[in-house]
């Protein structure tokens, strides 16, 4: 089945140590984003990738960072720079970052500092 | 500066009856427009989008409906059932005011179906 899967569902992290999370799609999309949700608010985007080798900033991008080495993947390590790193993230694909293309969405990983 | 706005934070319905969810948006440049589902911890399902060059988009059980004048949307389910109870986000594309193409996601709206 086509598809987005995000590893690990359920991590937690020290204070001061960077992880990351992965995330790999078969769709063959060549748009791939990592979005942020805290409790009552909306989805918010951190990082996205539009080709191999290319990614652009989001809204919040301090204190993450990310790689696109390979058109299906698109990791993403959460820093020890990020102050605030719990969080359920959310990542994501499209066909191409352009109008009419719908954005498909991994079931997500929850990071815990602890 | 909340470019996609969901004013109801929840809405519970009877089952059975329409369930009508509400997005307002302020950049007239999205052209593109979408609705998801989301139980809790998981990710979003894509339920029906719908393009700026139209008012109204159906499948199955879901209709969203486009006033491009009242910058609105928004997804009437009928007839509602219980298992749609979730969090249900709006999401507008297009050129955003940073002047890049952007997904700009609601804060959500939780839907009850009440059996």
């Amino acid at each position: 089945d086509g598809g987005i899967t995000q590893s690990p569902k359920y991590l937690f992290r020290k204070e001061g140590q960077n992880v990351t999370l992965s995330c790999e799609q078969n769709l063959n999309h060549d748009a791939m984003y990592w979005y942020r949700q805290d409790p009552g608010q909306g989805l918010r985007l951190i990082y996205y990738s539009q080709i191999v080798n290319d990614f652009q900033k989001g809204d919040i991008a301090e204190g993450y960072s990310v790689s696109r080495e390979k058109k299906e993947s698109f990791p993403l390590t959460v820093t020890s720079a990020q102050k605030n790193p719990t969080a359920f993230y959310l990542c994501a694909s499209s066909i191409m970052r352009s109008s009419g293309n719908t954005i498909y969405f991994g079931e997500g990983s929850w990071l815990t500092v602890v | 500066d909340q470019q996609v706005k969901q004013n109801s934070p929840s809405l519970s319905v009877q089952e059975g009856r329409i369930s009508i969810l509400n997005c307002d948006y302020t950049n007239s440049m999205f052209d593109y427009f979408l609705w998801y589902k989301k139980y809790p911890a998981e990710g979003p399902t894509f339920l029906i989008s719908i393009s700026s060059i139209k008012d109204k988009n159906e499948d199955g059980r879901f209709t969203v409906f486009l006033n491009k004048s009242a910058k609105h949307l928004s997804l009437h389910i009928v007839p509602s059932q219980p298992g749609d109870s979730a969090v249900y986000f709006c999401a507008a594309s297009g050129i955003s005011t940073s002047g890049t193409y952007k997904y700009i996601f609601g804060t959500g709206t939780r839907l009850k179906v009440l059996a």
